[in-house]
């Protein structure tokens, strides 16, 4: 009955440099999530997964920001050449379903520094 | 608009007191309203949710009120305790996505 995992669970990088994080969801949930939460800030969404399409990718703040999703299952958020205003914690979700009243399950998130 | 307003945002409350978080929004299609509560370090946690069509429900301690026709409901923390403090955030649900309010910080104090 593992929860979500995400990693790493911290991520310090260089102004310019690319990261990854990744997602592991809860085993069968079909839907997936990623969120930013940025210090005292309320969580940000940033795209959602049913399966492996992205039916609503409209909270990715520019085309640096990717994700993909694979075998209906881990999930890959991308950031290229990050900036220091991509510094917060990106927070990964999966759901049962994604209908409406299915619960998200949310992972400890990774926090990301660029310096 | 697809904006949850959350008030206040940070909270003091005595051991024993009532804390009361409040919600706002304005789209309709909204129809699904969770409560997270998140301790730091980790990621949220769902606390208790109701839909619309219901005024009021409880578990335990805690009672989420619903007003739809004021597009507004709140979080009730009755006999509240320290180990509830936390950050709480409201949210509604819209075409498969959480929307999240700012999130209110709480503190009881023992």
């Amino acid at each position: 009955g593992a929860g979500v995992s995400q990693s790493p669970s911290n991520k310090v990088t260089e102004k310019g440099k690319d990261v990854e994080l990744r997602c592991d969801p809860i085993s069968g949930h079909t839907a997936l999530y990623w969120y930013r939460q940025s210090l005292g800030q309320g969580l940000e969404f940033l795209i959602y997964f049913q399966g492996n399409s992205a039916p609503d990718k409209s909270g990715l703040p520019s085309d640096r920001f990717s994700a993909e999703r694979t075998g209906g299952s881990v999930s890959t958020l991308t950031i290229q050449r990050t900036q220091q205003e991509d510094s917060a914690v990106y927070l990964c979700a999966s759901s049962e379903t994604g209908m409406n009243n299915s619960p998200l399950h949310f992972g400890n998130g990774t926090r990301l520094t660029v310096t | 608009q697809q904006q949850v307003k959350q008030s206040p945002q940070s909270l003091i409350v005595q051991k024993g007191g009532i804390s009361i978080i409040n919600c706002a929004y304005e789209n309709t299609a909204f129809d699904y309203f969770p409560w997270y509560q998140q301790f730091p370090g980790k990621g949220p946690a769902l606390l208790i949710a109701i839909r619309p069509d219901v005024s009021e429900k409880k578990e335990g301690r805690f009672t989420i009120s619903f007003n739809k026709s004021a597009k507004q409901f709140s979080l009730h923390i009755m006999d509240s305790q320290p180990g509830d403090s936390a950050t709480y955030f409201c949210a509604a649900r819209f075409t498969g996505k959480l929307i999240f309010g700012q999130g209110t910080t709480l503190q009881v104090k023992p």
